[in-house]
């Protein structure tokens, strides 16, 4: 079956530390994301790719870093200068890049939620 | 910018009750707008989308027709079931000027229905 995964589902963080989020996809997409969700509010972008080994920040990417090293992995590494990364975070891909014509359905994972603690 | 408002929750409803959640948008261009849901503790899984205007959506006995003129694109279902409590999320892909990879979304809407 086609489709994205993220790991690990449960992420406990002390204070300092850096920690990594996995998201992998086998649908031959060439976009990813990564949003951040946070109660009661809506989704907030924080990475985009749109082809190996480039990526984009979006709305809220200071304390975070990814890296697109294979079209089906999409890494995102919540470091110590992010100030409140207590979230839910969901990857997202999409077949369309920039640029190209139709709209842009985004699949998601299942998500996976980081506590500080 | 591009934006989406959509009403504020939480709503309560009746096993078999009609459900509207409304929508309106801001795009500068011709979006493509969508309605997802997240169950408890998952991820968004799209429910239906509109790519033009006057396009009806539909999915699940949910439905959404994209109205240009009042910008706007409400999701309906006429007896909603227990199954369906969960957080609904309406957005839109603006597909002009280079921004189709992006979506932009409204802050959720939770839906519980009793039995």
């Amino acid at each position: 079956d086609g489709g994205i995964t993220q790991s690990p589902k449960y992420l406990f963080r002390k204070e300092g530390q850096n920690v990594t989020l996995s998201c992998e996809q086998n649908l031959n997409h060439d976009a990813m994301y990564w949003y951040r969700q946070d109660p009661g509010q809506g989704l907030r972008l924080i990475y985009y790719s749109q082809i190996v080994n480039d990526f984009q920040k979006g709305d809220i990417a200071e304390g975070y870093s990814v890296s697109r090293e294979k079209k089906e992995s999409f890494p995102l590494t919540v470091t110590s200068a992010q100030k409140n990364p207590t979230a839910f975070y969901l990857c997202a891909s999409t077949m369309s890049r920039v640029g190209t014509s139709g709209y842009n359905e985004q699949f998601f994972g299942p998500g996976t939620r980081l506590t500080v603690l | 910018g591009d934006s989406v408002t959509q009403m504020e929750g939480p709503v309560t409803l009746s096993e078999e009750a009609f459900l509207t959640i409304n929508c309106t948008y801001t795009a500068t261009g011709y979006p493509s707008l969508f309605w997802y849901v997240q169950y408890p503790g998952e991820g968004l899984q799209l429910l239906l989308k509109a790519t033009k205007a006057d396009d009806k959506g539909s999915n699940k006995g949910f439905e959404a027709t994209y109205r240009k003129e009042t910008t706007s694109f409400h999701l309906e279902k006429g007896s909603v079931q227990v199954s369906d409590s969960a957080v609904y999320f309406c957005a839109l892909s603006d597909n002009s000027g280079g921004s189709n990879y992006k979506l932009t979304f409204g802050k959720g809407t939770l839906l519980t229905v009793n039995p």
